[in-house]
This record gives C-alpha cells, sequence and structure tokens, in this order.
C-alpha cells in the first residue's frame, strides 16, 4: 500500500519566511512523528502525535515551530520567520500503534537562504 | 534523557569485507533497538529492529545486529558488503518511559568500493 507521503520535497525560501510543510501517513496509522535531519547531524525528534492525545512538543527547538495533525490524518509543520539554521531535511514518520515500527517519508529539504 | 552514539562516523570498505558498526545507547530500562538504512537519494527504512527474545536479530540483505545489555550496545554486522550496501547507516532507540519517541545516533556513512 501508500506509505507516508510528505510535500513540499524541497522547498527553497527567504530568511524571515514563514513555510508549510505536509505530511500525509499511511492510513490507519494512530501515532505521526516530525523529525529533522541537518547537514552533518543525526536525526532530532521534533514533535510526536498519538491518536487525540496532546501532542509531544519537547522537541520543538523554538516557539516559531508549531505544528498541527488535523482528524488524526494529516499533519503540518510550521516554520515562522524562519532562519538559515533551520535548513535541513524534515522527515515525517507514522506507525499504528504502541509497539510497532515507524515508516518514514521521503522528507521535504528545507533551504532557507 | 537517553542518547545514543555511533563512534565510527565514516567508514570505508572493499566488497566482500566484513561489516561492523557500532552503536552504543545510555538508558538503564527496557528499551527497543532499531537500525535503519539511507540509500543515496532514498529515505530512511527499516533494517532491524530488538524488542524482546534471542538478542541476534536477523534484517534485511543479510544484516544482523546483537543486543548485548550489559555493554548497552546493538552493533551492526554483515559478513561480506557489497557495493550496494553503500549508504547511511542509524541507530535509534526507543526508551519504554521516553513518550514513544526514537532518539537517533549520528549515522555512519558507509562507502563500499567495488
Amino acid at each position: 500500500g501508500a506509505g507516508v507521503s510528505q510535500s513540499p520535497s524541497n522547498k527553497v525560501t527567504e530568511k524571515g519566511k514563514d513555510v508549510e510543510l505536509r505530511c500525509d501517513p499511511i492510513s490507519g496509522h494512530t501515532a505521526l512523528y516530525w523529525y529533522r535531519q541537518s547537514l552533518g547531524q543525526g536525526l532530532e525528534f521534533l514533535i510526536y502525535f498519538q491518536g487525540n492525545s496532546a501532542p509531544d512538543k519537547s522537541g520543538l527547538p523554538s516557539d516559531r515551530f508549531s505544528a498541527e495533525r488535523t482528524g488524526g490524518s494529516v499533519s503540518t509543520l510550521t516554520i515562522q520567520r524562519t532562519q538559515q539554521e533551520d535548513s535541513a531535511v524534515y522527515l515525517c514518520a507514522s506507525k499504528r500503534g504502541v509497539g510497532d515500527t515507524q515508516y518514514f517519508g521521503p522528507g521535504t529539504r528545507l533551504t532557507v537562504l | 534523557a537517553q542518547s545514543v552514539s555511533q563512534h565510527n562516523h565514516h567508514v570505508i570498505l572493499s566488497e566482500a569485507a566484513s561489516l561492523e558498526l557500532g552503536c552504543n545507547y545510555s538508558y538503564g530500562g527496557t528499551v527497543n533497538l532499531f537500525w535503519y538504512v539511507q540509500y543515496p537519494g532514498q529515505h530512511l527504512q527499516l533494517l532491524l529492529k530488538y524488542f524482546s527474545g534471542d538478542p541476534l536479530v536477523k534484517g534485511i540483505k543479510g544484516f544482523e545486529a546483537e543486543f548485548i545489555k550489559s555493554k548497552f550496545s546493538f552493533n551492526l554486522r554483515k559478513p561480506s558488503v557489497q557495493w550496494s550496501d553503500t549508504a547511511e547507516y542509524f541507530c535509534a532507540v526507543r526508551a519504554n518511559n521516553a513518550g514513544n519517541m526514537l532518539t537517533f545516533g549520528g549515522g555512519t556513512r558507509l562507502m563500499v568500493k567495488p
């Protein structure tokens, strides 16, 4: 079946602009995660949604970052007033339930000029 | 908070050589352990995982990993690498009290020379 999809695949923006990144999880997966992978760095957890529970936002690096998940499915990660250090690949992952494996999307490569 | 260390950042091997990539984590409780692979231009894929039971885990493409609890390690191995194994490999840990998030190591970039 279809995997996790993300859009856009690439986004170039100017410093100070807002961006929205979209994630479509696998149908039926209740958990959704956002990570980012900066150049030369490992993966960094950003935020986690599980069903209708309040999201775990403990990984968001600043209040410029926010995410929502509408209807328990699609998620949007918003970065306001982008900075050059926000340049990274933003990865979304979903899983069916507790103990299951996370499946990753292809990522969105964000470049802030 | 838990952390994951991958000590080899870059590894270069010739085809048919044996591979072992180190992964150590810091967390004293129950963990789930994973190895992911990212081939050039592709997204992350799961290679193998350990939840419980036999500490020697077999994965896809001939990879295996051994969980050694006393050493807090989950090293990835392959007896004979191929050029197509050139990729970046990430070790990840999920601690049972960590809100179900994965903590990743910094990755090991493997280059296999034909």
